[in-house]
């Protein structure tokens, strides 16, 4: 399989600022990454597309200037959550594929954002 | 869009147990994932089987895309295997890395 992995794995922060959070694919080259979100006890829904020396791509309802998503390399792919507020409590995780046209996907450890 | 429903929500166990989990699906897929979410958080990567049958130690899959719904079959259940375990697919026309998950089902195994 492929390794994908998410740093910070927690995070607690005050309303209002922003927090960043990092993907990365340890093993393979990724020029796409995807990340998900999942409220506690629920499932996990795509938030947004990163794509590497593009624009990310963002799934209906989710606000992009809320979530601002930076792919500077092949590697690495960083979601700010920016002047966040309790309700982007969440717990955030990334995934990519080490073979695009095969289509499986691995995900990182997540990481689990708490706004006070 | 695509509708994922898993079945039973709930399963409990006593360590030594088999069990078998359903993933329904209401369109057709270029991909299915089953997953285990451990209580970190983390998902961990069972089986990627958009058709057929797998088998990966005391753990197998069959996905009958014609019928649209796959199995996930656990069998010497161990308090390990405690977790929610997942069924997504990726609905045909749709990015290879948007994947349309299930509600999950919560797995206890008990000694």
């Amino acid at each position: 399989g492929a390794v994908v992995s998410q740093h910070p794995s927690r995070v607690i922060c005050k309303s209002g600022t922003s927090v960043k959070i990092e993907c990365r694919s340890l093993d393979f080259q990724a020029t796409t990454m995807f990340w998900y979100r999942q409220f506690p006890k629920q499932s996990l829904m795509l938030m947004a597309t990163s794509n590497e020396g593009s624009k990310a791509t963002y799934e209906q309802g989710v606000e992009k200037d809320k979530f601002l998503i930076n792919h500077a390399s092949l590697t690495l792919s960083t979601l700010t959550v920016t002047s966040a507020h309790p309700e982007d409590s969440s717990f955030y995780i990334c995934s990519a594929s080490n073979a695009p046209g095969n289509g499986e996907l691995f995900f990182g450890e997540g990481s689990r954002l708490t706004v006070l | 869009g695509i509708q994922v429903e898993q079945s039973p929500p709930d399963l409990i166990l006593q360590e030594g147990a088999n069990s078998t989990l359903r993933c329904n699906f209401s369109d057709s897929v270029n991909n299915l994932q089953w997953f285990h979410q451990n209580p970190w958080g983390q998902l961990i990567n069972l089986f990627y089987i958009p058709s057929g049958t797998k088998q990966n130690g005391r753990l197998s899959a069959t996905t009958v895309a014609t019928e649209r719904y796959s199995l996930l079959y656990i069998s010497s259940s161990q308090t390990t295997d405690s977790g929610v375990y997942f069924c997504a697919v990726n609905a045909g026309g749709t990015s290879y890395g948007k994947l349309t998950f299930g509600q999950g089902t919560i797995l206890t195994v008990h000694p």
